[in-house]
This record gives C-alpha cells, sequence and structure tokens, in this order.
C-alpha cells in the first residue's frame, strides 16, 4: 500500500500570502497524484489531477507541481474561501486507492 | 447538474447491519465507476470500495472486506453498499463519489453518517 504523508499539518496564514502544501509518497506514484479542498460540513472537492492540471473551474491560483514521491499544491495568493483542509490522494498503484492524512489551511 | 445523493444512515449496534444508497442524475450513469469514501468524526478521508461501470471490477479496503458488498443498478441510476458485521470503528460519514475521467473524485455526495454504537 503506498502511504502518503502530507506536511505541515497545519498552516497558519493570512489572506494574500502563499499556500504551499507539500505531499509524499512512499514509493513513485508517477505523476497519479490528486488533490482536493474540503471545507467543514462539506464534501471534497477536486482541484488538481495528475499531479498540475486543474480541475474543471478551479481557480488559476491553484497550482499542482512534482513527479515520483514528491509533490506540492501551491495556493498563489489566499482568499477567505480558500481557508480548509486539503487531502493528496494517489491512483497510480491500487487498489487501495489512498489519501494523505491532510493539511490544514488555517486563518493566522 | 450531476448529482449524487446518499441515504440509509442512521444509528446501528455493533454487530448489526446497513444499507447504505446513493441516487445518481444529471450523467449517464452507467458509464462512470463508482466509489465509496468514508470519513470519521474529525479524521481524514478512507476509501472503502470501488465497482467499475458493468459491476465487472469490484475492490475493497482490507478494513471492510468480507464485511461490505458494494453493488449498482444502472436501471434505476443507483449505488448500493450492505454494511454488515458493523464495528465502532465503521462510524464515519459515507461519501459515494464518481470516478471521473482521469479516474479521480469529480462529484461526491454529501454523504451519509453512520453511527456504531451500543
Amino acid at each position: 500500500e503506498i502511504v502518503l504523508t502530507q506536511s505541515p499539518a497545519t498552516l497558519s496564514l493570512s489572506p494574500g500570502e502563499r499556500a504551499t502544501l507539500s505531499c509524499r509518497a512512499s514509493q513513485s506514484v508517477s505523476s497519479y497524484l490528486g488533490w482536493y479542498q474540503q471545507k467543514p460540513g462539506q464534501a471534497p472537492r477536486l482541484l488538481i489531477y495528475d499531479a498540475s492540471n486543474r480541475a474543471t473551474g478551479i481557480p488559476a491560483r491553484f497550482s499542482g507541481s512534482g513527479s515520483g514521491t514528491d509533490f506540492t499544491l501551491t495556493i498563489s495568493s489566499l482568499e477567505p474561501e480558500d481557508f480548509a483542509v486539503y487531502y493528496c490522494q494517489q491512483r497510480s498503484n491500487w487498489p487501495p486507492v489512498t489519501f494523505g492524512g491532510g493539511t490544514k489551511v488555517e486563518i493566522k | 447538474e450531476v448529482q449524487l445523493v446518499e441515504s440509509g444512515g442512521g444509528l446501528v449496534k455493533p454487530g448489526g447491519s446497513l444499507r447504505l444508497s446513493c441516487a445518481a442524475s444529471g450523467f449517464t450513469f452507467s458509464s462512470y465507476s463508482l466509489t465509496w469514501v468514508r470519513q470519521a468524526p474529525g479524521k481524514g478521508l478512507e476509501w472503502v470500495s470501488f465497482i467499475s461501470d458493468s459491476s465487472r471490477y469490484i475492490y475493497y479496503a482490507d478494513s471492510v472486506k468480507g464485511r461490505f458488498t458494494i453493488s449498482r443498478d444502472n436501471a434505476k441510476n443507483s449505488l448500493y453498499l450492505h454494511m454488515n458485521s458493523l464495528r465502532v470503528e465503521d462510524t464515519a460519514v459515507y461519501y459515494c463519489a464518481r470516478d471521473g475521467p482521469f479516474y479521480y473524485f469529480d462529484y461526491w455526495g454529501q454523504g451519509t453518517l453512520v453511527t456504531v454504537s451500543s
């Protein structure tokens, strides 16, 4: 089973700042990595697929990069609605599909 | 508009059973694989089970294998999760999700809460 480790667990930032979230895989997942955003009481929403492709309707301030075992989600300038929990997910070697433990982006 | 609506959650005693349903609309249901994902209170996401468009391929997480059964009825645009021998650690919000064109979960339901407690 591929383990995804996200860091940091919590990121405290102000609106307008840049957010950099990390996801590391226990073995290579090539580029088969996605990112999701989840707000309290809501279902997750797909942001990025295949490491760097924005899903339909996702603003350009969200970008993804990486391949192999190291991936990054960057939010270039935080909007108030971006404060949420973010999860990475791999589909390279499955089953099982696995998710990272999440990074909470909170208002500083 | 794509919609996934889960139902069937509730309070059940350890060892009990429950059947979750997911009603789909707004897309060609029979063309898409579907997945159940759960989230324990205050915890992260956990993949539970997958079923392909024709039900040919079915997979389960080790944590539920032998206890849960996924199925679908393409004529009724519905996905199901039959849960037996429920444990306290199965307590979670259960989401159904569509496997999109790139094999990521592009649409999710709002979730249904399953609580296993005596």
